[in-house]
């Protein structure tokens, strides 16, 4: 099973600035890597499929790199509506896996 | 547009038969690339994949609970279900069906199951 381990587990900044979020899996994943954000009782939502490829609808300020083992969700600018969970999950080998999660909170 | 919908149980005994189905409404179940799944996320915790059913009707599931868990597809009524046997206190979660291909691009709104006496 490949581990996917998120860093930092709490990000807190202000609006505006800008995010860096850290997903290291155990194996290499190639680019099979996908980002969501999570906000209180609601769904996961596809923010970056196959490391860099934004979802439909999702704003350019989300942006995802990376391949191999690394990889990176920044946000440039944070908005308010940003403040989310956010995990990452990888599709290369069975069983699928998500990361353990980063919180973005409010500064 | 493609909707996800959950439904079932609320509550279930531990030891019995935890069930749910997904309804799937704005589209076709059986296209070739597509793939259904259930994902589930225990509370305060976080996101836990559960398996995965292809359109040919392969399944894939997660082996932390294979023993236990069937992923079913009925496309004649575009819903694809879950049953999870002998569950325990440890499976109460809120169950979310998807669909994943790239990512995981459409999800239903999910559903609380407890699992107590």
């Amino acid at each position: 099973e490949i581990v996917l381990t998120q860093s930092p587990a709490t990000l807190s900044l202000s609006p505006g600035e800008r995010a860096t979020l850290s997903c290291r899996a155990s194996q290499s994943v190639s680019s099979y890597l996908a980002w969501y954000q999570q906000k209180p009782g609601q769904a996961p939502r596809l923010l970056i499929f196959d490391a860099s490829n934004r979802a439909i609808g999702i704003p350019a300020r989300f942006s995802g790199s990376g391949s191999g083992t690394d990889f990176t969700l920044t946000i440039s600018s944070l908005e308010p509506e940003d403040f989310a969970v956010y995990y990452c999950q990888q599709r290369s080998n069975w069983p699928l896996t998500f990361g353990g999660g980063t919180k973005v909170e409010i500064k | 547009q493609l909707q996800l919908q959950e439904s079932g149980p609320g509550l279930v005994k531990p030891s019995e038969t935890l069930s749910l189905i997904c309804t799937v409404s704005g589209g076709y179940m059986s296209h070739s690339s597509y793939s259904w799944g259930w994902i589930r996320q225990p509370p305060g915790e976080g996101l836990e994949w559960i398996g995965s059913i292809y359109y040919n009707e392969s399944t894939y599931y997660n082996p932390s609970l294979k023993s236990r868990v069937t992923i079913s597809v009925d496309t004649s009524k575009n819903q694809f279900s879950l049953n999870l046997r002998s569950v325990t206190a440890a499976d109460t979660a809120v169950y979310y069906c998807a669909r994943p291909i790239y990512g995981m691009d459409v999800w239903g709104q999910g559903t609380t199951v407890t699992v107590s006496s």
